[in-house]
């Protein structure tokens, strides 16, 4: 299995630009999770998924960030506009259920930098 | 879900046990303990969990204490490449929440 894959590794973009990021979730896992990691905030809970319906976004920071599910093997987080503020490295993982003996597995992340 | 303490950072000899501890001493009975670490530009690996019973992998061992207060991550023999920030997480185990909340967790430095 190839893992989680995130797209794009990096993202360069000017303050205001639409910013999209991708992810292809570990084929056959029902759970999908986003996290946003900064120095000064650590590792964040932005949204999960379950069976591609939003469970709870009450980490998405404001109105500007909106994430979707379209079917069982892909997301996207969206920001738009963005703002320097949402430089960080995002990341986003996948289980197979809500277990406790199903971790989470992350993808390798996609570093923003909003100019 | 209850919150961990760890010690900000750690070091340890290359081919000596690594022994990470972690507090949470509001921990509830249904709660599990997870460690995750994380190496510089990844993204986070898991590396075991457990309830009450001591646990080991092929990556590390797990003790918990009696009362489920506090915990400790070993590593066996530390390598360079064991050199990363571990977390300490407290989970409900089932439920109808999935979610991981991470803290600051612990820097491990592996020196040669």
């Amino acid at each position: 299995d190839a893992g989680v894959i995130q797209s794009p590794r990096h993202e360069v973009t000017e303050m205001g630009q639409e910013v999209t990021l991708r992810c292809k979730p570990i084929s056959g896992h029902d759970y999908l999770f986003w996290y946003r990691q900064t120095m000064m905030r650590g590792l964040e809970l932005l949204i999960y998924f379950n069976n591609n319906v939003p469970i709870d976004d009450s980490g998405m920071p404001e109105d500007r960030f909106s994430a979707k599910m379209p079917n069982a093997s892909f997301s996207t987080l969206k920001i738009q506009p963005s703002e320097p503020r949402d430089s960080a490295v995002y990341f986003c993982a996948s289980s197979l259920r809500d277990r406790h003996n199903s971790p989470l597995h992350f993808g390798n992340g996609t570093r923003l930098t909003v100019t | 879900d209850a919150k961990t303490t760890q010690p900000p950072s750690m070091d340890c000899a290359e081919g000596r046990a690594a022994n990470l501890p972690c507090n949470h001493s509001t921990i509830s009975g249904n709660e599990y303990v997870y460690w995750y670490r994380q190496i510089h530009s990844q993204g986070p690996q898991y590396i075991i969990h457990g309830l009450k019973n001591n646990e080991t992998n092929e990556m590390a061992s797990l003790i918990i204490t009696e009362d489920r207060k506090s915990s400790t991550l070993i590593l066996p023999h530390a390598t360079l490449r064991d050199t990363a920030v571990y977390y300490c997480i407290v989970r409900f185990g089932s439920g109808n929440t999935g979610k991981l909340i991470f803290g600051q967790g612990t820097t491990l430095q592996v020196k040669p």
